[in-house]
Formats: C-alpha cells, sequence, structure tokens
C-alpha cells in the first residue's frame, strides 16, 4: 500500500487567494483526520470524518476552513481566503476505526503551507 | 480545555546518554496516551499507552503510564544519532461520538556524536 497521499507537498500563495489541499487515504480505512502543525501550536485536529461523515470539526478555526469528503478514497480542505496566518504543515491521516477501539492513526508526509 | 504539556521543549546529549521524556495532561474523556516520533516528515506511532503502570517496550526505548498523577514518561537509553527527532506525545479522547488525539507540542531531542 501506498499509504495516505497528501498533494501538493509544497504549496506558496499570496494572501487572498484560494488554496486547495487534497488527501487520498489507506484503501479500507474508515476514518480520515485533517491536522495543522505550526511551531506556537504543534498539531492540532482540525476536523475528522468518519465513513465520510464529518464528526467533530471544532478545530477549525474560522469560516475560510472548509473540508469535504466525497467518497471513502478522497477528501479536500480548502481555505479561501488564505491569509499569512495559515503558514503551516497540514497533515491529513487516516484509521480504520473499529466499534468501541482505537487504531494506529497513519499519516501523510503533508502539505507545506506558505500564504506571502 | 483539554491540553497536553511536554517537558523539556528542547534537549541536547551526547550519544550513549539516557534521556527521560515528560508529558502530563488534562484531558476529559481520557482512553489512552501515544507516543509518537516525527523526524522530517509525518509523526511516526511508537506506544500507546491504556493503563498505569505497565511499562511498553521497544529496543531501547520504553515508556509508562501514571493515570492517577496524569503522565507519562518515555525513556531513552544508549541514545544514538538516529534517535534525534521531535517526540510528540498525544491522548486520545475518546467517548460518544468523539474519537480524536489531542496532542502536545513536542520535545525536540539532539543527539550529538
Amino acid at each position: 500500500d501506498a499509504g495516505v497521499i497528501q498533494s501538493p507537498r509544497h504549496e506558496v500563495t499570496e494572501m487572498g487567494q484560494e488554496v486547495t489541499l487534497r488527501c487520498k487515504p489507506i484503501s479500507g480505512h474508515n476514518s480520515l483526520f485533517w491536522y495543522r502543525q505550526t511551531m506556537m501550536r504543534g498539531l492540532e485536529l482540525l476536523i475528522y470524518f468518519n465513513n465520510n461523515v464529518p464528526i467533530d470539526d471544532s478545530g477549525m478555526p474560522e469560516d475560510r476552513f472548509s473540508a469535504k469528503m466525497p467518497n471513502a478514497s478522497f477528501s479536500t480542505l480548502k481555505i479561501q481566503p488564505s491569509e499569512p496566518r495559515d503558514s503551516a504543515v497540514y497533515f491529513c491521516a487516516s484509521s480504520l476505526a473499529g466499534r468501541g477501539s482505537y487504531n494506529e492513526q497513519f499519516f501523510g508526509p503533508g502539505t507545506r503551507l506558505t500564504v506571502l | 480545555e483539554d491540553k497536553v504539556v511536554q517537558s523539556p521543549l528542547s534537549l541536547v546529549v551526547h550519544e550513549g546518554d539516557t534521556v527521560t521524556l515528560n508529558c502530563s495532561y488534562e484531558v476529559t474523556n481520557f482512553r489512552s496516551l501515544l507516543w509518537y516520533k516525527q523526524e522530517k516528515k509525518a509523526p511516526t506511532f511508537l506506544f500507546m499507552l491504556t493503563s498505569s503502570g505497565i511499562e511498553k517496550k521497544s529496543g531501547r526505548l520504553s515508556s509508562i503510564l501514571d493515570k492517577k498523577e496524569l503522565f507519562s514518561i518515555l525513556n531513552i537509553t544508549a541514545t544514538q544519532t538516529g534517535d534525534s527527532a521531535v517526540y510528540l506525545c498525544a491522548v486520545l479522547n475518546y467517548g460518544g461520538a468523539t474519537n480524536k488525539l489531542i496532542f502536545g507540542t513536542g520535545t525536540l531531542l539532539a543527539v550529538q556524536p
């Protein structure tokens, strides 16, 4: 298995532009997580999906951020409009969640976003 | 508010030294505590601890959880330069529909030859 795939790996954009980050989870996994990592705040959960349904989006910073999971093999995180403070590494992770159990989350390589 | 605090923030040691990394937490619906190692890319899983007092061991790494005092330690013996990384502690907040990891900011470990 190729693991969790994220694209692009690096993104540089100007303030005000729309940014779309993409994630393909590991085949067969039913939970998908979007994280943001910065030096100041560490690794923060933004949103997670279970069986393509958003379960908890309390970590999404504001309305400029939105995430979708149209099917089991694809998810997007969109920032519109982007701001310099959105600069961070964005990780996607997936797991096979069982009822009453926790299974390891596998992280993708991340997308390093720089907003100028 | 749920929080996970790691200490020290950074650490520089020489090869062969033993290090202890600390993680304390205040999290509702605590289920487990996890340790990850992050080198240049994504975090990779090391341990998951659910019960107090039971040491988990993998080679030169070991970890233990104290659910009464709400902390965990990660020990690395006979450190090597390849151990240089950020070590992340995360607590699993698990209850009802919630199943999410709350991460600390990490400890940056640098092992010098």
